[in-house]
């Protein structure tokens, strides 16, 4: 399996940008770059999803490095409502195996107000 | 994107009972999941419900512990059997409606064995 390593916590500021790093050395020319996050007593929610080019959504944008080995996700003005644990996951699409996700500890984001 | 009912939300077991929980989809998905979330951890998946057939188990999870149902595309139940209380946990139900898309989770059954 493809891993990805993310720091485990980190701080913003409500109202500022957040930049939640992950790297993904080992990642396969077909593992997309999914971000989910889990609000507290949630489960976990989609996010953003990347293969090469960076991606803007409503929630997030997706920064994607050239040599695909790592990726940032973009909270262009972080809210209290942000605070959760963010997921960054690698699926394979050309293996049965890429059909779920592996999730690994995820960085914790604090936002203080 | 699909909206999944999770029932129940939590309970208080005692050992050596069991428990069902259920997921319910409001549209019909390709493939649904189940997971679990021991405390303070991350998520781990069980298994994939297969509709109409046996689920496939991940490693370190058995069908006679975690027997699931699928009975069709958009309902699915897991069975936490003869509960000790190292299976306290949440558990949470995933699908994808659309191959390649974003996955849906339920809000999960908060299970507690006493």
């Amino acid at each position: 399996d493809a891993k990805t390593t993310q720091p485990n916590s980190m701080e913003s500021n409500e109202e500022e940008p957040v930049h939640l790093p992950c790297n993904h050395s080992t990642i396969s020319g077909t593992d997309y770059i999914h971000w989910y996050r889990q609000l507290p007593s949630q489960g976990p929610e989609y996010v953003i999803h990347g293969l090469t080019s960076n991606v803007n959504n409503r929630m997030a944008s997706l920064a994607i490095a050239e040599d695909r080995k790592s990726s940032t996700l973009i909270l262009h003005r972080a809210t209290l409502r942000d605070a959760a644990v963010y997921y960054c996951i690698l699926r394979d699409v050309g293996t049965n195996a890429g059909n779920m996700l592996t999730f690994g500890g995820g960085t914790r984001l604090m936002v203080k107000p | 994107s699909a909206v999944i009912s999770q029932k129940p939300s939590r309970d208080i077991c005692q050992r050596g009972t069991s428990l069902t929980i259920q997921c319910q989809v409001d549209s019909q998905v390709t493939m649904m999941f189940w997971y679990r979330q021991q405390p303070g951890q991350s998520l781990t998946l069980i298994a994939t419900a297969n509709q109409g057939s046996e689920a496939t188990y991940e490693s370190g999870f058995v069908i006679d512990k975690f027997p699931i149902s699928r009975p069709n595309l958009t309902f699915s139940t897991l069975t936490v059997s003869n509960m000790s209380p190292e299976d306290s946990s949440i558990y949470l139900c995933s699908v994808v409606a659309v191959a390649g898309s974003g996955y849906t989770f339920g809000s999960g059954t908060r299970l507690t064995v006493v």
